[in-house]
């Protein structure tokens, strides 16, 4: 089975440009999550999707952020324009959703790496 | 204000011998805990869970306890191995299934 796949692995802009991140998470998984982990701290949470509701976006920049995930599989993630602050490493990750056996666990993709110059 | 603290940013530890991570939590309503590890240019893989309805939790090498009147937890793995080198993060979640709070992470150096 695969695993949650994401791309661009690595994404090198300079600041202003636009940047976009995608995601497939596994198959079944109702529940997606888009994290952003700064070096040397935790992922901490942007966005969570309950199949194509965003059920919690209130960690996300609006102002430059957006994500959408169209017919409840994948989804995409959008910066523009892009700021020096934002070179982090963007996770995404899915689960089975809420009341499923092992619902509450998260299965994380490899990551896409964003420097800003 | 961090919610989920791993107050120890490192730890090495000889191979077979037993390493233990800690993680403490401060708000009251977490109840499901979960702990991933995270080679370099790869995303967290889970290790183990633990809700709230229970103190201890085994799985393998791997065993997970939870202190709620402390609002701490840990995680003991027993013998450790270079391959457990990684960075070990901390996740609470208040509901089942919904958002996780990640701690900031302990590097685990294991040497032989």
């Amino acid at each position: 089975e695969a695993g949650v796949v994401q791309s661009p692995r690595y994404k090198i802009i300079e600041k202003k440009q636009p940047v976009a991140f995608w995601c497939n998470p596994i198959s079944g998984h109702n529940t997606l999550y888009w994290y952003r982990q700064n070096l040397g701290q935790g992922p901490e949470l942007l966005i969570r999707y309950e199949n194509e509701e965003a059920v919690d976006d209130s960690q996300l920049p609006k102002d430059r952020f957006s994500a959408e995930r169209l017919k409840g599989v994948d989804s995409t993630l959008k910066i523009q324009p892009a700021e020096l602050g934002d070179s982090a490493v963007y996770l995404c990750a899915s689960s089975l959703g809420q009341g499923a056996p092992g619902a509450n666990v998260l299965t994380f993709g490899a990551g896409s790496r964003l420097t800003v110059l | 204000d961090q919610q989920v603290k791993q107050n120890s940013p490192s730890l090495s530890v000889q191979e077979g011998r037993i390493s233990i991570l800690n993680c403490d939590y401060t708000n009251s309503m977490f109840d499901y805990f979960l702990w991933y590890k995270k080679y370099p240019a790869e995303g967290p893989t889970f290790l183990i869970s633990i809700s709230s309805i229970k103190d201890k939790n085994e799985d393998g090498r791997f065993t997970v306890f939870l202190n709620k009147s402390a609002k701490h937890l840990s995680l003991h793995i027993v013998p450790s191995q270079p391959g457990d080198s990684a960075v070990y993060f901390c996740a609470a979640s208040g509901s089942y299934g919904q958002n996780f709070v990640f701690g900031p992470g302990t590097r685990l150096s294991v040497l032989p």
